[in-house]
């Protein structure tokens, strides 16, 4: 079935450090892909998606790139900060609406 | 309203108690579905409503969770006799048609002791 694998944390990293999290996914056809974001305390909210293969999905700095021929949809930054800290997920949605999510990364950046 | 409401934030319930879990979504999102995410874990689909009608419940883990949108619009998730293993933070989300607008709630942690 489709599923999504995440890679798994915690992260920690320096502020002004590049930050990469992985993520593959197992899927039939060509789904669209999802970043989602979960600071403490709040639910999630979506951070970037892309709908196609090729397609860059960007946001607040974030960029995520659907990579067909290795099933990948990287999560990065160039230059993280403190107020990113939180926790990333990785989505896949299902013909039913629902998002199939990855365990989540963990993201803590100290000054 | 801006976004979706759910109540209360935290709820402590003894093992063997009912409880109710609500969920106001975005005015006029015709689709709504909650969530269980339990701790350090991403979040797992419980069921799906297209307006009143409760299109799939594939992911209630047991009969003892139960959901209902009665008039299409405030969503209720009930969980009856509650264990310990039900712990974990209830995640409602509501959307128009094709993910547009996909939007969560802050989510209902339940704890049960």
């Amino acid at each position: 079935g489709d599923s999504v694998t995440q890679m798994e944390g915690p992260v920690t990293l320096s502020e002004e450090a590049f930050l990469t999290i992985n993520c593959t996914y197992t899927a039939t056809g060509y789904p669209s892909l999802f970043w989602y974001v979960q600071y403490p305390g709040e639910g999630l909210q979506l951070l970037l998606k892309a709908t196609k293969a090729d397609d860059k999905g960007s946001n607040k700095g974030f960029e995520a790139t659907y990579r067909k021929e290795t099933t990948s949809f990287h999560l990065e930054k160039g230059s993280v900060q403190v107020s990113d800290s939180a926790v990333y997920f990785c989505a896949l949605p299902n013909t039913g609406n629902q998002f199939y999510f990855g365990t989540g990364t963990s993201l803590t950046v100290i000054p | 309203g801006a976004g979706v409401s759910q109540s209360p934030r935290y709820k402590v319930a003894k093992r063997g108690q009912d409880v109710a879990l609500r969920c106001d979504p975005i005015s006029g999102h015709v689709s709504l579905f909650w969530y269980q995410q339990a701790l350090g874990q991403g979040p797992e689909f419980l069921t799906y409503f297209q307006n009143e009608a409760q299109l799939d419940k594939s992911g209630l883990p047991s009969d003892r969770f139960f959901a209902e949108r009665p008039e299409g619009s405030v969503s209720t998730l009930k969980i009856q006799r509650t264990q310990q293993e039900d712990s974990a933070v209830y995640l409602c989300a509501s959307s128009l048609p094709g993910f547009y607008g996909y939007t969560f709630g802050s989510g209902t942690r339940l704890t049960v002791v």
